[in-house]
C-alpha cells in the first residue's frame, strides 16, 4: 500500500449533473476525512468517518453533498446537481485513530462548466 | 471557530537564502502539522509537533511549536529551487479533524 488513492484525478462536468469521487485510504487507517480546497486557500474540512460511521459534517456540506464509507474501507463523495461554485480540489485524507496527523491523497480536481 | 493565519502569503527569494514563515492562532491545538503542496497535488506531510516549545529538524528545515501551542514557525536554511511550493500549517483538534491556514507560497529562484 503506497498511500491514499483518489479517483478520478480530474473531472469536468456540466452544471446540474451528478458526480461521484472515490477515496481508498491507507489500509490500516480507520479514520477518513474529506476536505475541499479552492485556489489560494487552504483545505476546508467537509466530513470525517471513523470506520463506517460518519461522525461529523461541516456546515459547508450542503444537502447536495453526501459521503459514505460502507464497509469502513473506501469512501465515496457524491455531489448532486452540481453548481459552478462546486469547482474545487476535493481532497481525501486518512489517519489512525489517536494519531495527530493525516495523510492526503492527490486529490480530485472538479470543474463545473 | 479555530483560525490559523499564515504569513507571509507570498515569498520569493534567491537560491541560498534563508527564510522563516509563520503560523499563528488565538486557539490552542493538541498538535500542529506542516505540509508542503505542489500545484495539482495533495498536501504532503513534513512534520508534526506536539509539545509546547518543541523544535524539530528535517535536513534544512527547522520547525518550532510555540510554548503555548498556539503558533509555529518554519525556517529553511539555504533554500533550493526544489523547496518551491505551498507551505500549509494545520492545527489538529481533539476530534482529529484539522484546521488549515491559507498557506505561504514560496518561490526559490535559481
Amino acid at each position: 500500500d503506497t498511500g491514499v488513492s483518489q479517483d478520478p484525478r480530474h473531472k469536468i462536468t456540466k452544471r446540474g449533473q451528478n458526480v461521484t469521487f472515490r477515496c481508498d485510504p491507507i489500509s490500516e487507517h480507520n479514520r477518513l476525512y474529506w476536505y475541499r480546497q479552492t485556489l489560494g486557500q487552504g483545505p476546508e474540512f467537509l466530513t470525517y468517518f471513523q470506520n463506517e460511521a460518519q461522525l461529523e459534517k461541516s456546515r459547508l456540506l450542503s444537502d447536495r453533498f453526501s459521503a459514505e464509507r460502507p464497509k469502513g474501507s473506501f469512501s465515496t463523495l457524491e455531489i448532486q446537481r452540481t453548481e459552478q461554485g462546486d469547482s474545487a480540489m476535493y481532497l481525501c485524507a486518512s489517519s489512525l485513530w489517536g494519531a495527530p496527523e493525516a495523510f492526503f491523497g492527490q486529490g480530485t480536481r472538479l470543474t463545473v462548466v | 471557530t479555530q483560525l490559523l493565519e499564515q504569513s507571509p502569503q507570498f515569498l520569493s527569494i534567491q537560491e541560498g537564502e534563508n527564510l522563516t514563515v509563520y503560523c499563528n492562532s488565538s486557539s490552542v491545538f493538541s498538535s500542529l502539522q506542516w505540509y508542503r503542496q505542489e500545484p495539482g497535488e495533495g498536501p504532503v506531510l513534513l512534520v508534526t509537533v506536539v509539545t509546547g516549545g518543541e523544535v524539530k529538524k528535517l535536513k534544512r528545515l527547522t520547525f518550532q511549536f510555540g510554548d503555548a501551542r498556539k503558533d509555529s514557525s518554519l525556517h529553511i536554511t539555504a533554500a533550493q529551487p526544489g523547496d518551491t511550493g505551498l507551505y500549509l500549517c494545520a492545527g489538529a483538534g481533539n476530534a482529529g479533524k484539522s484546521t488549515f491556514g491559507d498557506g505561504t507560497t514560496l518561490t526559490v529562484k535559481p
